[in-house]
């Protein structure tokens, strides 16, 4: 099946740095998301992007659907960007989604 | 519009009980879906259906039966607990196959 591999699997910052999160797969895909897991548990839509580049807020996302991989910036990071992000993917040939194995972020006040 | 809602939020299990996790969305999605989430791992497929009538298994449907018998409604079985259940579930929706996925608050099992 497809691999799903996010990077780096951890990360600490201080409150205020920028960041940047990767998702490689390996194979065509047509769909994909970006997730936060809040320390609560929830997981909280913040990107659908299959392919190009959105933005929200202090957050944005590229997708380079031909060279398989998806970049997650968070920019001026806060406390509450804290929790473990994930990304996930539906092959183009496929009905559900593979998660990666999530990106555990830490921010320091 | 209260979207994917998943009960019971918590649930204890002896080992060898069996139980139903309901998953209920009101956003006429025809696809719904069943993960697992265990500790410092992302989630896996159990089950997902792609309309009413319709199921299908995923990445890990041993122990686990599903049926969809609505559109709003797409329950999980635990036929007979084992502790290897211990995790949390969460269930999904989306109106089709190429559309954004919503997910519920998640259920917290623990089988002993």
């Amino acid at each position: 099946g497809i691999q799903v591999e996010q990077s780096p699997p951890d990360l600490i910052l201080q409150e205020g740095a920028n960041s940047t999160l990767r998702c490689n797969f390996s194979d065509s895909v047509n769909n994909l998301q970006w997730f936060h897991q809040n320390p609560w548990g929830q997981l909280i839509n913040l990107f659908y992007i299959p392919s190009g580049t959105k933005q929200n807020g202090r957050l944005s996302a590229t997708t380079v659907a031909t060279e398989r991989y998806s970049l997650l910036y968070i920019s001026s990071s806060q406390t509450t960007d804290s929790g473990v992000y994930f990304c996930a993917v539906r092959l183009n040939a496929g009905n559900m989604l593979t998660f990666g194995g999530g990106t555990r972020l830490m921010v320091k006040p | 519009n209260a979207g994917v809602t998943q009960t019971p939020k918590f649930q204890v299990l002896k080992t060898g009980q069996s139980m139903t996790l309901q998953c209920a969305q009101d956003m006429n999605h025809e696809y719904m879906s069943w993960y697992r989430q265990d500790p410092g791992m992302g989630l896996r497929l159990i089950h997902y259906s792609v309309g009413a009538g319709i199921t299908d298994q995923g990445e890990v449907p041993n122990g686990y039966n599903v049926s969809r018998s609505t559109t709003e409604d797409f329950p999980l079985r635990l036929l007979s607990a084992a502790p290897s259940q211990t995790s949390v579930y969460f269930c999904a929706s989306r109106m089709n196959r190429g559309s954004e996925a919503f997910f519920g608050q998640g259920t917290r099992l623990t089988v002993v």
